[in-house]
C-alpha cells in the first residue's frame, strides 16, 4: 500500500502571512507528482505536475518544489489572501501504477482577513 | 466544452438498492477515474479506465462496477447500495500520452453527493 501524507492537516493564518506545507510520497518508482487546490462546495483543480527531482513551480504566490531522492514536496504560499483558503491536496503517480493517483489527506487552510 | 459533467448532483438511497453514478467528458480524454472523499481520508480511487473498453481497480472497488464503452461516458454502478458508501464520489479525466503514460492534470466533476440510508 503505497502511503501519501501531508502536513499540517489544517492551518490557520492571518491575512499576508507566508505559509508552506509538505507532501510525503514513496521515494521509490516515482513518475509524478500533482498538487490540486479544492474549495469548498468546488471540485479540486490542478495547481502543478511535478515530474523532475529539483523542479520547481510557481503560479502567482504559490510555488512548489520537488525531491523524489527523499520523496518530498513543499507548497508555499507568499502573502497569504483570504481567497487562498481552501484545502490543498497532493498526488502520487507512481511508475508502476498507469494514470493511477494516490492522494493524501491534504492540508486546509484558513486564512483570517 | 462542457468538461466533465456528473449526475445526479444529490441521491439518497434505501440499504440494498442499486443505481447508477453517470459521468462524461467532452475533452476526448482517454484517462477516466471516478474517486470517492470521506472525512480525514481525502480522495481515494475506486477504478479507472485508460481508454474505451479498458477498466481496472483502484484502492476501494468493492461494490461498484463500471464499464467504458465511448471514450466520453465512464458510468460507475452501485450493486448493492450499504450504508458505508455514503459519501461525495467524484469523477475526473485527462488526456493520455502516446504509450500508454499520462502526468498530465486531472480534470474533476462536480461531484455527487451520495446518501445511503
Amino acid at each position: 500500500i503505497l502511503n501519501v501524507e501531508q502536513s499540517p492537516q489544517s492551518l490557520h493564518v492571518q491575512e499576508g502571512d507566508s505559509t508552506n506545507f509538505t507532501c510525503s510520497f514513496p521515494s521509490s518508482n516515482f513518475y509524478a507528482l500533482h498538487w490540486y487546490r479544492w474549495e469548498t462546495a468546488k471540485s479540486p483543480e490542478a495547481l502543478f505536475v511535478m515530474t523532475l527531482n529539483g523542479d520547481e513551480k510557481k503560479k502567482g504566490r504559490i510555488s512548489a518544489t520537488l525531491n523524489t531522492k527523499e520523496g518530498y514536496s513543499y507548497l508555499y504560499i507568499k502573502g497569504s489572501q483570504p481567497e487562498d483558503s481552501a484545502t490543498y491536496l497532493c498526488a502520487f503517480h507512481g511508475s508502476g501504477n498507469t494514470g493511477k493517483l494516490i492522494f493524501g489527506q491534504g492540508t486546509t487552510l484558513q486564512v483570517k482577513p | 466544452n462542457a468538461g466533465v459533467t456528473q449526475t445526479p448532483k444529490f441521491q439518497v438511497l434505501k440499504t440494498g438498492q442499486s443505481m447508477t453514478l453517470q459521468c462524461a467528458q467532452d475533452m476526448n480524454h482517454e484517462y477516466m477515474s471516478w474517486y470517492r472523499q470521506d472525512p480525514g481520508m481525502g480522495l481515494r480511487l475506486i477504478h479507472y479506465s485508460v481508454g474505451a473498453g479498458i477498466t481496472d481497480q483502484g484502492e476501494v472497488p468493492n461494490g461498484y462496477n463500471v464499464s467504458r464503452s465511448t471514450t466520453e461516458d465512464f458510468p460507475l454502478r452501485l450493486l448493492s447500495a450499504a450504508p458505508s458508501q455514503t459519501s461525495v464520489y467524484f469523477c475526473a479525466s485527462s488526456p493520455q500520452k502516446p504509450g500508454g503514460w499520462s502526468y498530465n492534470e486531472q480534470f474533476f466533476g462536480p461531484g455527487t453527493r451520495l446518501t445511503v440510508l
